[in-house]
């Protein structure tokens, strides 16, 4: 069965404090890993698409890296308007639907 | 672009009553999703369609769910009837199956609905 698991599932930062999230997952064939953000109230928004080993994408303080069996999205230096719960999604070879995890709710204090 | 349109934003229910969730994707995408989210369970794909058309429907909870797409810039899901535990926050997404648009979905901003 395809999975998904993100950790941790909450993170509080202080303002300017670096850290990484993690999305690793087991899947019959992967076609994409997507990264969204989530603010209270609102739809996810998607952020970045990876797609192979190795790959990286960046959008201003967050990167997104890919490995076999995993997926990191770093923020560097983030800012108070980081928080956000951010959802990690995979999309299987061959279908178009996405199995999502349960998402890392991450705090950035002032 | 307006991007997905979701109506209502809210709706509150009593149990057993029929309830019409509302979905205009973007224009000109072809594939349009729709999603439940809960504390417990995460986010949730109930169904899919292609040009108009169900592809998967194995997440749809049982027989009081139904989805409909009568063109490509209208989709319904309908529950009949309510019950407590269907209440959710109900996600449609829309995507372009391009190459070189990636395949990602584009969210709308939800219906929440509370049966009492």
């Amino acid at each position: 069965e395809d999975q998904v698991t993100q950790s941790p599932e909450a993170l509080r930062l202080q303002e300017g404090e670096s850290s990484s999230l993690n999305c690793s997952y087991t899947v019959s064939g992967l076609r994409g890993l997507f990264w969204y953000r989530q603010d209270p109230g609102k739809g996810p928004e998607f952020l970045f698409t990876l797609y192979s080993a190795g790959e990286e994408k960046e959008k201003e303080r967050l990167k997104a890296t890919l490995t076999k069996k995993e997926s990191f999205l770093h923020i560097t230096a983030p800012k108070p308007e980081d928080s956000a719960t951010y959802l990690c999604a995979v999309q299987i070879q061959g279908a178009q639907k996405l199995v999502f995890g349960q998402g890392t709710r991450l705090t950035i204090n002032p | 672009d307006a991007g997905v349109i979701q109506s209502p934003r809210h709706e509150v229910t009593e149990m057993g009553q029929e309830v019409t969730l509302r979905c205009k994707p973007i224009s000109g995408h072809d594939y349009l999703f729709w999603y439940r989210q809960t504390m417990m369970r995460g986010l949730e794909l109930l169904i899919y369609f292609n040009n108009n058309v169900p592809i998967d429907d194995s997440g749809m909870p049982e027989d009081r769910f139904s989805a409909k797409m009568p063109n490509a810039s209208f989709s319904t899901l309908k529950i009949q009837p309510s019950e407590p535990r269907d209440s959710a926050v109900y996600f449609c997404a829309s995507s372009l199956s391009h190459p070189r648009a990636h395949y990602e979905q584009y969210f709308g901003p939800g219906t929440r609905l509370t049966v009492t």
